[in-house]
């Protein structure tokens, strides 16, 4: 079964940084990766999907890229609403999410 | 607008059942395959199971394959979730979830309803 690993678990950065978060997969998974962020009592946002293609209505300063086994999700201009968790998810196989990334304000 | 509203959670003994429901409006329900994840409490998303867009093809994770069924009414939009045998660890907000994939197998989840709290204690 595939698995998916995301990295850092956490993360503290500051607003009008950039960060990055990695996920990686136990076996290629093409570029069927999504990207999703989720704040407290709410239900997950979809952000990226196809590794790339940002949904609408998401803002630009989100972007994914990768296909195979590694990929990332960039943030730029961090603004105050982007401390969330973020988790990735496959679906070259039976779906699967990874373990989250926990973002806070530094 | 698209719109998903779970309901049917509750507090349940170990081995007990529960059902669960999802009404959708906003968009055409029998053209897109449905999920169902889960969170329990402070911990991430965990897939659940998945039907396609006309029922025929149902996958579930492991954990709860035997013990849960989906289904779905495309005349109610309505998607189900049909829990036996529950168990302690099955405690969590179930959400639904539609796929963004037209009539195809599993994609991106692009809209996702509240989630209803099920509790399995006795």
């Amino acid at each position: 079964a595939i698995q998916l690993t995301q990295s850092p678990s956490s993360l503290s950065a500051s607003v009008g940084d950039t960060v990055t978060i990695t996920c990686r997969a136990s076996q290629g998974i093409r570029s069927a990766l999504a990207w999703y962020q989720q704040k407290p009592g709410k239900p997950p946002n979809l952000l990226i999907y196809d590794a790339s293609s940002l949904e609408s209505g998401v803002p630009s300063r989100f972007s994914g890229s990768g296909s195979g086994t590694d990929f990332t999700l960039t943030i730029s201009s961090l603004q105050p609403e982007d401390f969330a968790t973020y988790y990735c998810q496959q679906f070259n196989s039976y779906p699967l999410f990874g373990q989250g990334t926990k973002l806070e304000i530094k | 607008q698209m719109q998903l509203v779970e309901s049917g959670g509750g507090v349940v003994q170990p081995g007990g059942s529960l059902r669960l429901s999802c009404k959708a409006s906003g968009f055409t329900f029998s053209n897109y395959g449905m999920h169902w994840v889960r969170q329990a409490p402070g911990k991430g998303l965990e897939w659940v199971t998945f039907i396609r867009y006309d029922g025929v093809n149902k996958y579930y994770a492991d954990f709860v394959k035997g013990r849960f069924t989906i289904s779905r009414d495309n005349s109610e939009n309505t998607l189900y979730l049909q829990m036996n045998r529950l168990r302690p660890e099955d405690t969590a907000v179930y959400f639904c979830a539609k796929d963004r994939r037209y009539q195809v197998l599993w994609g991106p989840l692009d809209y996702w309803g509240q989630g209803t709290l099920v509790t399995v204690s006795s």
